[in-house]
């Protein structure tokens, strides 16, 4: 069974950079698409983006050209890289595993997420 | 871009039944899956590609999805299917996920 884990700083300064950091265990990060969603406080699920083992990804508009992600196939690790953070980036963020070779799967993994405070 | 639109909430009494909707424009030619979110935990797949129920899911979750709407069905509704519900599609002119506003289910 695939388990994810976020990890990164929970306190992030205004106009700073947000970076964190997903471990996969349990299974290879190769032939699948890895999703960020975030979650503020009180507030639904939102698409933050997507990334495939070959680099492929796409993001929410909301958030496009201060948002990156990446993989490190090596190391099992996904990674987030949100820049010029304000307080609307306080949410707890999730990784997961979404559909195998397929974009349009559904997200059957998630990490138990990590709430990160802009302030 | 593409919404999915979920009402806020609804209660259901023990026993009976919960339908909660997902709204959104030709929806049946997408694939819609479906997440509960206990409070304070995170989302777990409870039915994915309109009506598959992943190992663990109990069968009183029945997925169901046509025209415009696609439904959650959950059956003989117990207090730990208290939750938020959202539905989920990939948009293929996008490329984009997109969720649900979620729907919240009470158990009286």
């Amino acid at each position: 069974q695939v388990q994810l884990q976020e990890s990164g700083p929970g306190l992030v300064k205004p106009s700073e950079t947000l970076s964190l950091t997903c471990t996969v265990s349990g299974g290879s990060i190769s032939g699948f698409y890895w999703s960020w969603i975030r979650q503020s406080p009180g507030k639904g699920l939102e698409w933050v983006g997507y990334i495939y083992d070959n680099g492929d990804s796409n993001y929410t508009p909301s958030l496009k050209g201060r948002v990156s992600t990446s993989v490190d196939s090596s190391k099992n690790q996904l990674s987030l890289t949100l820049n010029s953070v304000t307080a609307a980036d306080t949410a707890v963020y999730y990784c997961a595993r979404g559909g195998r070779h397929v974009i349009a799967g559904p997200l059957e993994s998630w990490g138990q997420g990590i709430l990160v405070t802009v302030s | 871009s593409y919404v999915l639109t979920q009402s806020p909430s609804l209660s259901v009494a023990p026993g009976q039944t919960a339908t909660i909707s997902c709204g959104g424009n030709s929806l049946s030619t997408k694939n819609v899956h479906w997440y509960q979110q206990r409070p304070g935990q995170a989302p777990i797949l409870v039915v994915y590609d309109d009506s598959r129920r992943p190992s663990g899911t109990p069968d009183r979750f029945f997925g169901s999805n046509s025209v415009n709407t696609a439904t959650l069905t959950i059956s003989r509704v117990e207090a730990g299917d208290e939750a938020t519900y959202y539905c989920q599609v990939w948009d293929a002119t996008t490329d984009h996920f997109v969720f649900g506003f979620g729907t919240e289910v009470t158990v009286l």
